[in-house]
């Protein structure tokens, strides 16, 4: 079946642009996910989803992030006014159900390039 | 606070030789433990995870890793490398109650070399 999908997968854009970054999780699973990772680092946790619910935005580095998954399906991570550090990969994961033991399966990622 | 370290930025091995990347984790209560690979211009690709019960776990492509709770290591292991296998390889961790999400080690590049 079709695996998680994210678009674009790249994005160039010039400082102070707001951007909307799109993930399609995979059909019919609860939970979504976001991280940024930055070149030659791991990936690290934006927020979370179960179904529309955000339920931890923890990871969100300021008031210019903020995400959303009105149907508990398709999410949108938007970025406003855009920085240089805000250049990274963003990466999208699903899993079935919420649990800690459940897999997050990734997207392929968009790499966002501010300039 | 959770976290995980991963000692070696590099790792070279000859192909058909035993390989072990290693993953070290700080966690409060049970962890969870997965590994990902990442191949260039592709996404993390699941390999395999500890939750509970056996401390070998085996996963895709003949990769298998060892929990160890004492030395909390949850070491990447394969008996024989191939070329193929060259990727940066993630380990990650989960505590039962900090969370849904996912810590990740700051990755480990493995070189196969015919």
């Amino acid at each position: 079946g079709a695996g998680v999908s994210q678009s674009p997968r790249y994005k160039v854009t010039k400082r102070g642009q707001d951007v909307a970054l799109r993930c399609d999780p995979i059909s019919g699973h609860v939970s979504l996910y976001w991280y940024r990772q930055a070149l030659g680092q791991g990936p690290e946790f934006l927020t979370y989803f179960n179904y529309e619910a955000q339920q931890d935005k923890s990871g969100l580095p300021n008031d210019r992030f903020s995400a959303e998954r009105p149907e508990g399906s398709i999410s949108t991570l938007t970025i406003q006014r855009t920085e240089q550090r805000d250049s990274a990969m963003y990466r999208c994961a699903s899993s079935s159900a919420g649990g800690a033991t459940d897999t997050q399966y990734f997207g392929p990622g968009t790499r966002l390039t501010v300039l | 606070a959770q976290s995980v370290a991963q000692p070696e930025d590099q790792v070279n091995v000859a192909e058909g030789n035993p390989l072990t990347v290693k993953c070290t984790y700080s966690v409060s209560g049970n962890p969870y433990l997965f590994w990902y690979v990442q191949y260039p211009n592709r996404g993390l690709q699941f390999l395999l995870k500890y939750i509970t019960g056996d401390n070998l776990v085996k996963g895709s492509y003949g990769f298998e890793a060892e929990f160890n709770k004492s030395q909390t290591s949850f070491h990447l292991k394969k008996p024989s490398a191939l070329v193929s296998d060259s990727a940066l390889y993630f380990c990650a961790v989960r505590g039962d109650n900090a969370g849904n999400m996912l810590t990740f080690g700051g990755g480990t590049r493995l070189m196969v070399k015919p």
